[in-house]
């Protein structure tokens, strides 16, 4: 695998709580990118970012921030968590004209 | 809005068939494309990826190939096998604007019969 490690793996939580989720690689690559998978929508880009301190929104950034202090590290995190987040949210990174690479998931249920 | 389409939804095969899957994009002003393969509960696995100024791309048994005036892309499995059995979802990378984002087809869930 590409060097990307997601934690926490599986979270559940309560509407209205903040959640941290974690990614990061051991490639040294540029860019790094949140993605969240559900049924009937497939992956949709939420956040991501082309060097440290540098991120641009996706399509459904609308409840999510993020945050790249450190080239390996690329936080996404919700404010308030909402039922609508309940989600599998991958993390993949990228070099220029080089493929995405993705991690395993985080398998997140807010109740 | 940028979409992909995969089509079938799903396909079955028989173990050893050779088989083709189906890519189309509603732009054609594309910087790449991409192939992975997902298994449940897992992650994503890039396959290929085939730039705009490419025709196609080989690995193994797995051909890909890109017709960037057609918005087509399919990719060829050869000598199918039971550990075939996954699904297959193509992305497409767009030139200009928002240009690092991969647009997603929704996949084909592919399964091989031994």
């Amino acid at each position: 695998d590409a060097g990307i490690t997601q934690s926490p793996r599986h979270k559940v939580t309560e509407t209205g709580t903040p959640v941290t989720l974690r990614c990061h690689q051991t490639e040294n690559h540029r860019y790094m990118y949140w993605y969240r998978q559900d049924p009937g929508h497939g992956l949709r880009l939420i956040h991501y970012s082309y060097g440290v301190k540098d991120t641009d929104k996706g399509e459904v950034s609308d409840g999510y921030s993020v945050s790249r202090s450190k080239t390996e590290d690329f936080l996404l995190t919700l404010e308030s968590a909402t039922s609508s987040q309940t989600s599998v949210y991958f993390c993949a990174i990228s070099d220029i004209n080089q493929p995405q690479h993705f991690g395993d998931g985080t398998r997140l249920s807010i109740l | 809005k940028q979409e992909v389409t995969q089509i079938p939804a799903a396909l079955s095969v028989p173990e050893g068939e050779n088989l083709v899957l189906n890519c189309s994009f509603t732009d054609s002003a594309i910087y790449n494309l991409q192939w992975f393969r997902q298994d449940p509960g897992k992650g994503l696995t890039s396959l290929l990826l085939i730039q705009s100024s490419q025709r196609e791309q080989t690995s193994g048994r797995l051909n890909a190939s890109l017709d960037k005036s057609s918005g087509r892309s399919t990719l060829y499995i050869a000598a199918s096998q039971p550990g075939d059995s996954a699904t297959y979802l193509c992305a497409v990378q767009y030139s200009g604007a928002g240009s690092y984002q991969l647009t997603f087809g929704k996949g084909t869930k592919l399964s091989v019969i031994p």
